[in-house]
């Protein structure tokens, strides 16, 4: 038991479509980052926030985006599906400097 | 570039040890961690080295650092059935981890 709740759990969109993911942190954790993990292999950041304010993005296009709110909740939304973005999206949270705790991911299918 | 590399597949007796190894390129990395993802799961944290250290014991986990060829490795003591999943490599760096492709350990009685 992580402390970090995501939701939904499955979920099926077609190409074109917008999704938002959500994600509830522990209480006191000020920086969440999100993660794609495609099948068969290994999580990819996609950008971390701090505060309410992204802090460090990675390879990913505009279309994903975030949203983190004082009540150390946050989401990740994806602008105009692609069927590359059916992944399990995983939130990750921490106190800065402090360990990781993810969540257990949300299952993305884009048809 | 920043790359994590590490084997994909590894199957070991039960009652025998593991040995997971993993490389990364990163000089600046200040955290080296290993996961565990059953599957339909997220990641689970087994343990965490810091840069500056050679070797952590943790029970039956033991993780070898070696900074100079940029070379972890995990092994497990006395595997068992229930060890059986994807284990992930990560390097801490610039405030987010990369991760390795993940190696699977398939555990057989």
């Amino acid at each position: 038991e992580t402390g970090v709740t995501q939701s939904p759990t499955h979920l099926i969109k077609t190409r074109g479509q917008q999704v938002t993911l959500r994600c509830s942190s522990q209480s006191g954790h000020n920086t969440v980052s999100w993660y794609q993990q495609a099948l068969g292999q290994g999580p990819q950041f996609i950008f971390q926030y701090y505060r309410e304010e992204e802090n460090g993005r990675g390879n990913f296009p505009p279309r994903f985006s975030g949203l983190q709110f004082p009540n150390y909740s946050s989401e990740l939304n994806v602008n105009a599906l692609e069927l590359d973005d059916s992944a399990l999206y995983l939130c990750a949270s921490n106190v800065p400097d402090g360990e990781l705790f993810f969540g257990e991911g949300s299952r993305l299918t884009v048809l | 570039g920043e790359d994590v590399e590490q084997s994909l597949f590894l199957s070991v007796r039960e009652g025998d040890s593991s040995v997971i190894n993993c490389t990364y390129t990163d000089s600046s990395s200040t955290y080296l961690y290993w996961y565990k993802q059953e599957p339909g799961a997220g990641l689970q944290l087994l343990t965490y080295i810091f840069s500056n250290m050679d070797m952590k014991q943790d029970q039956r986990l033991t993780v070898l650092l070696n900074k100079k060829d940029k070379h972890l490795s995990l092994r497990i003591a006395d595997t068992q059935t229930g060890d059986s999943a994807i284990y992930f490599c990560a390097e801490a760096s610039r405030g987010k981890l990369q991760f390795g492709a993940g190696t699977q350990v398939v555990v057989t009685p």
